[in-house]
């Protein structure tokens, strides 16, 4: 596609509640990234795919959060048993290699509200 | 890992004033990108750019990696600049990006 995509943009739970969040990167891009960006703070990495590999998930805070890409496009980023502190935006990326010289694309990202 | 520090934390502006945002950070790096994170929360790639000096527009960027810095340059501010402008670099051997707390914009008219 032409720019990363996300969905849904907004999604309301409840406490206790599983949520899955989509990513579709731009096509052709081998290397994708979701990272969690609280209120008045910078985005924080989260987890690295090159392709459906996935080679870091160093930035996963615990184990209720989990990330896949089955096929090396898509990715679901699932969020277990949802509690309050996980509210935030969600953001993925990509870009076409994924060296450390590689520019990274944003998507529009998904605003996670817990109640 | 490597830290990196963003100035000044919030900014406001008159329209049509220029403004310096300056980045700093602590190793070495290859790859520096500037974003800015419009009030509808999207957020826009600005420059990459590792060294040297880029200008798209009113904007410019200037990064002098031996010295561990980077500058954004806005000129002829306006309304449209408002929201938070972050920097960003890699760590480890690929593009794993840490930002910056980024600078809060508010540009008056």
């Amino acid at each position: 596609g032409a720019g990363v995509s996300q969905s849904p943009r907004y999604k309301v739970t409840k406490r206790g509640q599983d949520v899955a969040l989509r990513c579709d990167p731009i096509s052709g891009h081998v290397s994708l990234y979701w990272y969690r960006q609280a209120l008045g703070q910078g985005p924080e990495f989260l987890t690295y795919f090159n392709y459906e590999a996935q080679q870091d998930k160093s930035g996963l805070p615990n184990d209720r959060f989990s990330a896949e890409r089955p096929e090396g496009s898509i990715s679901t980023l699932t969020i277990q048993r949802t509690e309050q502190r996980d509210s935030a935006m969600y953001r993925c990326a990509s870009s076409f290699q994924g060296g450390a010289t590689d520019t990274q694309y944003f998507g529009p990202g998904t605003r996670l509200t817990v109640l | 890992g490597i830290q990196v520090e963003q100035s000044p934390p919030d900014l406001i502006l008159q329209e049509g004033a220029n403004s310096t945002l300056r980045c700093n950070f602590s190793d070495s790096v290859n790859n520096l990108q500037w974003f800015h994170q419009n009030p509808w929360g999207q957020l826009i790639n600005l420059f990459y750019i590792p060294s040297g000096t880029k200008q798209n527009g009113r904007l410019s960027a200037t990064t002098v990696a031996t010295e561990r810095y980077s500058l954004l340059y806005i000129s002829s501010s306006q309304t449209t600049d408002s929201g938070v402008y972050f920097c960003a670099v890699p760590s480890g051997g690929y593009n794993k990006l840490i930002f910056g707390a980024g600078t809060r914009l508010a540009v008056h008219p």
